[in-house]
């Protein structure tokens, strides 16, 4: 069984500009989680779906914005980078709606913001 | 709002010692807890979780792990490491009862020394 794949895995991109994260989740998982990772502020839970609904978000600006697609694949988008946009973005898929206590993840996205 | 505590940022061993790698948690309701291990470049990967049941939890890889409830701890532990088990440790928590995110902590960086 294929894991969770995201793509692209590193990413370099200019301040003002925007980017899509593309995650894709284990076969049969429905729930799609997004975390951030950054060396000062850690892992933190930017938002989750579940069969196409946001059913949980984060404290980040709304520059931070996600979906999800009918065939569970999720894309998370950044507009007008900033600097402190530079992170390891982690995706985790879950089985059905039990999104903490089956959560597999990714390997991330590297995005660079110069 | 849940709250995680890793009391030590960086704990170097040398091969073939015992190592604990501290937690602690705050919630006003109940919680499942979990360690994770993030490789360099990597996602994370789950070594353990408690849901219910026996406070000894045993994981992947020869870690286990022991739930207080009174202390609000979940110490991960292994009796004897390698240059293997060289990696980043992350404790989380997640609240009972619902499709809840995960809540991490800072980490600690694990370094086996030959």
């Amino acid at each position: 069984k294929a894991g969770v794949t995201q793509t692209p895995r590193y990413l370099i991109k200019t301040r003002g500009q925007q980017v899509t994260l593309s995650c894709s989740p284990i076969s049969g998982h429905r729930s799609v989680s997004w975390y951030q990772q950054t060396p000062g502020q850690g892992l933190q839970f930017l938002f989750e779906y579940f069969s196409e609904t946001q059913r949980n978000k984060g404290n980040f600006p709304g520059r931070f914005s996600g979906r999800q697609f009918s065939n569970s694949r999720s894309e998370m988008n950044v507009s007008t980078l900033e600097l402190g946009d530079s992170a390891l973005y982690l995706c985790a898929s879950s089985p059905l709606g039990v999104v903490a206590t089956e959560a597999f993840f990714g390997q991330g996205t590297r995005l660079t913001v110069v | 709002a849940q709250s995680v505590t890793q009391l030590d940022s960086q704990v170097p061993v040398f091969e073939e010692a015992p190592v604990e790698l501290r937690c602690n948690y705050s919630s006003s309701v109940s919680v499942y807890l979990f360690w994770y291990v993030q490789y360099p470049n990597q996602g994370l990967q789950l070594l353990l979780k408690y849901l219910s049941g026996s406070t000894l939890v045993k994981g992947i890889n020869g870690f286990e792990a022991e739930f207080n409830k009174s202390q609000t701890s979940f110490h991960l532990r292994k009796p004897s490491v390698h240059i293997s088990d060289t990696a980043e440790y992350f404790c989380a928590v997640s609240r009972q009862g619902g499709s809840e995110k995960l809540v991490f902590g800072k980490g600690t960086k694990l370094t086996v020394n030959p």
